[in-house]
């Protein structure tokens, strides 16, 4: 069955402070792999998408990495600001998840507290 | 450069009613593709569209629920008789090309309609 699990649930840090969100995944076929931010009330937005050739990918303080073997990745925010406080979804494509063949994370829900 | 628009934003419906949730893609795009999301859980992939044509329903309930998307204006998800479990936020996400397996397209989506079943 195609699952993407995220971990931790939910994570509060201090403003400045940097941090790591996990996302492991059992996708297969596997296409790439999407991080997106969802903001309270709004929809999703994509921070980066990584093919199977690609181990790091940064948007500006976000760095996501892939180790396709281990079937996990990693999201990084540097120097984080109150504006990151937000859900961030992992999304493995490639596994038949519905016609999109996307399998979306529960994600984890980010705070940052000045 | 409108975004996906979604509207309403909220929406309250009494047990046995009908709800409609429009979806208008962003502009250019011609394939629109619906999930709905519970609370605490991942988005769930209901059904994906393009103009006038259902590609692919597998994830839509078979009953009560129905989705279009016409040749002018927007696409349509339409919950009849609505019960206390469609309670739940709706998002509609629109991409140019298929973005699904093999396909690094992005997936642009709105920001949902909220509906609650009293």
């Amino acid at each position: 069955k195609n699952q993407v699990e995220q971990s931790p649930q939910s994570l509060i840090i201090l403003e400045g402070k940097n941090c790591t969100l996990q996302c492991n995944y059992t996708v297969s076929p596997f296409s790439n792999l999407r991080w997106y931010k969802q903001d309270t009330g709004r929809g999703p937005v994509s921070l980066t998408i990584m093919t199977f050739s690609e181990n790091t990918k940064s948007n500006g303080r976000y760095t996501a990495t892939l180790d396709a073997d281990t079937k996990q990745s990693s999201l990084h925010i540097t120097a984080s600001q109150l504006s990151d406080s937000a859900s961030y979804i992992c999304v493995v494509s490639g596994g038949g998840g519905g016609a999109d063949g996307l399998t979306f994370g529960k994600g984890t829900h980010l705070i940052i507290q000045p | 450069n409108a975004g996906v628009m979604q509207n309403p934003r909220h929406l309250v419906r009494r047990r046995g009613q009908e709800a409609r949730l429009r979806c208008s893609p962003m502009k250019g795009h011609s394939h629109v593709y619906w999930y709905r999301q519970l609370p605490e859980e991942g988005l769930k992939f209901m059904v994906y569209l393009q103009k006038e044509n259902i590609i692919d329903e597998s994830g839509m309930p078979k009953e009560r629920f129905s989705a279009e998307f016409p040749k002018e204006g927007p696409s349509i998800l339409r919950i009849q008789q609505v019960v206390r479990g469609d309670s739940a936020a709706y998002f509609c996400a629109s991409s140019d090309l298929r973005a699904g397996p093999g396909d690094k397209n992005i997936q642009y989506f709105g920001a949902g309609t909220r509906l609650s079943v009293l």
